[in-house]
C-alpha cells in the first residue's frame, strides 16, 4: 500500500517565478492538506482540500492555489514567488468517509529554494 | 486562535534516561491532540494521539494524557533510545475540518 507521495523532491525557483507541486493521497484517502514547514519551525497549515473544492484555509496569501483532481491527487501553486516561500511543504491526507478521519498521513515533501 | 506551546530544545539525554517533552495548548472547544515525530530525513509520522479528555495515547514505549484541565498533552518515555533522536512536534485538531496546528518541534538527541 503506497503511502503518500509528492514530487518532485527539490526544486530551486527565483524570485517572481512560479511554482507547481504535486501529491498522490495514500490509497483510500479523499481529503488532501497542504502545509508548510519553514527550517527549524513547525507546518504551517496553508489549506485543505476534499471533493475537488477548498475547504479551509489558513493565513497564506492569494499567490497560493490550489487544486484536487477527480482521483484525490493534488497541486499547489504558487505564484510570484518571493524568498520567504523557500521551505518544506508538506501534503497530508486522510479520510472522511471512511477510517480514522483524525488521523492525517503525510509525505516527504518538496523542498523549494528560492534564489 | 489555536496554539500550542512545547519546550524549546535541543534536549539531550543519555540512553535509557527518562524523557518528558511538555505541550500545553489553547483551542475552542475539544480538540484532538497529537505527537508526531520526524526523524532525520523523513517526513512527519504520527507517533500518538488522544481524542478526549483523560485519554492516554501510547506508541512505541511513548505515552501521552490528555489533560482537560491543564490544558496539557506531555510526552513521556521511560528509557530513551538513541534510536529515537529525532523531532517531536505536539499538535492539535479542532473544529469539523482537519486542520492540524503544530508546536513548533522538538529535537530530541540522545547520546549513547
Amino acid at each position: 500500500d503506497a503511502g503518500v507521495t509528492q514530487s518532485p523532491t527539490h526544486l530551486i525557483k527565483t524570485r517572481g517565478q512560479q511554482v507547481t507541486l504535486r501529491c498522490s493521497p495514500k490509497s483510500g484517502h479523499d481529503t488532501v492538506s497542504w502545509y508548510q514547514q519553514a527550517l527549524g519551525q513547525g507546518p504551517q497549515f496553508i489549506f485543505q482540500y476534499y471533493e475537488e473544492e477548498e475547504r479551509q484555509r489558513g493565513n497564506f496569501p492569494d499567490r497560493f492555489s490550489g487544486h484536487q483532481f477527480p482521483n484525490y491527487s493534488s497541486e499547489l501553486n504558487v505564484n510570484a514567488l518571493l524568498l520567504g516561500d523557500s521551505a518544506l511543504y508538506l501534503c497530508a491526507s486522510s479520510s472522511r468517509r471512511t477510517g480514522d478521519p483524525d488521523t492525517q498521513y503525510f509525505g516527504p515533501g518538496t523542498r523549494l529554494t528560492v534564489l | 486562535g489555536d496554539s500550542v506551546t512545547q519546550m524549546e530544545g535541543p534536549v539531550t539525554l543519555s540512553e535509557e534516561a527518562f524523557l518528558t517533552i511538555n505541550c500545553t495548548y489553547t483551542a475552542t472547544g475539544y480538540p484532538s491532540l497529537f505527537w508526531y515525530v520526524q526523524y532525520p530525513g523523513e517526513g512527519l509520522q504520527l507517533l500518538l494521539k488522544a481524542t478526549k479528555a483523560d485519554d492516554k495515547g501510547s506508541n512505541k514505549g511513548f505515552e501521552a494524557t490528555y489533560r482537560k484541565e491543564t490544558t496539557s498533552f506531555h510526552l513521556e518515555k521511560g528509557s530513551v533510545q538513541v534510536s529515537d533522536s529525532a523531532v517531536y512536534f505536539c499538535a492539535l485538531k479542532s473544529g469539523g475540518y482537519q486542520k492540524v496546528t503544530f508546536g513548533t518541534g522538538t529535537k530530541l538527541q540522545v547520546i549513547p
